[in-house]
């Protein structure tokens, strides 16, 4: 069974840094990319990052270029967010997603974790 | 900036009326389109890509049209479990932007 269990949330200081983890289980990791969702409280989705298969392209959104860094182990079967300068606007829960399609980033999520939930506040 | 809007934000129909929902894009993403469902309390789930494929196990109620700038997420006859958030996003390269979501209710 297919399962993406994500960690690393929890309540930290503005300006603090955070790094998310996500554990993928039941297919092979090293041939999707994989991507990083948000959802603030009661809001819509915003897309945070992606990465592809190896690790060598990667994309951000414009709010969280150049504090957020996506990364992947793939001998770890493993998805990482970094997160520093972090802001009361970054508060949300992150969710990891797996792409469809098997080795292109151009593609939809079919697969989503539960979720982590990052609070940014003093 | 790459902007995906959706209409309209919420709506409220009767159990077997056709409701639908369309997506707009800023600039053209041919048929790199995607919709999402997400139910209250739930984790989004692929409805439809590329436009108008659908996803394995979704209700054939649920359909999908549009290419270019212009999408309609389309329910032949609504259900009450469909009673949920709906979300469009562009899974061509580059940011994966989503729309700000459609609330679908009950009448």
């Amino acid at each position: 069974e297919m399962q993406l269990l994500e960690s690393g949330g929890g309540l930290v200081q503005p300006g603090g840094s955070l790094r998310l983890s996500c554990a993928a289980s039941g297919f092979t990791f090293s041939n999707y990319a994989m991507s990083w969702v948000r959802q603030a409280p009661e809001k819509g989705l915003e897309w945070v990052s992606i990465i592809s298969r190896g690790g060598d392209v990667t994309f951000y959104a414009d709010s969280v270029k150049g504090r957020f860094t996506i990364s992947r182990d793939n001998s770890k079967n493993t998805l990482y967010l970094q997160m520093n300068s972090l802001r009361a606007e970054d508060t949300a829960v992150y969710y990891c997603a797996k792409a469809l399609l098997v080795g292109t980033v151009p593609s939809p999520f079919d697969y989503w974790g539960q979720g982590t939930l990052v609070t940014v506040s003093s | 900036d790459f902007q995906m809007t959706q209409s309209p934000s919420s709506l409220s129909a009767s159990v077997g009326d056709r409701v639908t929902i369309t997506c707009r894009a800023s600039q053209g993403i041919s048929n790199n389109l995607a919709w999402y469902q997400q139910k209250p309390g739930m984790v989004p789930k692929l409805l439809i890509y590329a436009a108008s494929t659908l996803q394995s196990g979704v209700p054939s109620r649920f359909s999908g049209s549009g290419s270019g700038t212009d999408f309609t997420l389309t329910i032949s006859s609504l259900q009450p479990e469909d009673v949920a958030t709906y979300y469009c996003q562009k899974h061509n390269g580059g940011p994966k932007t989503f729309g700000q979501g459609t609330k679908v209710e009950i009448k």
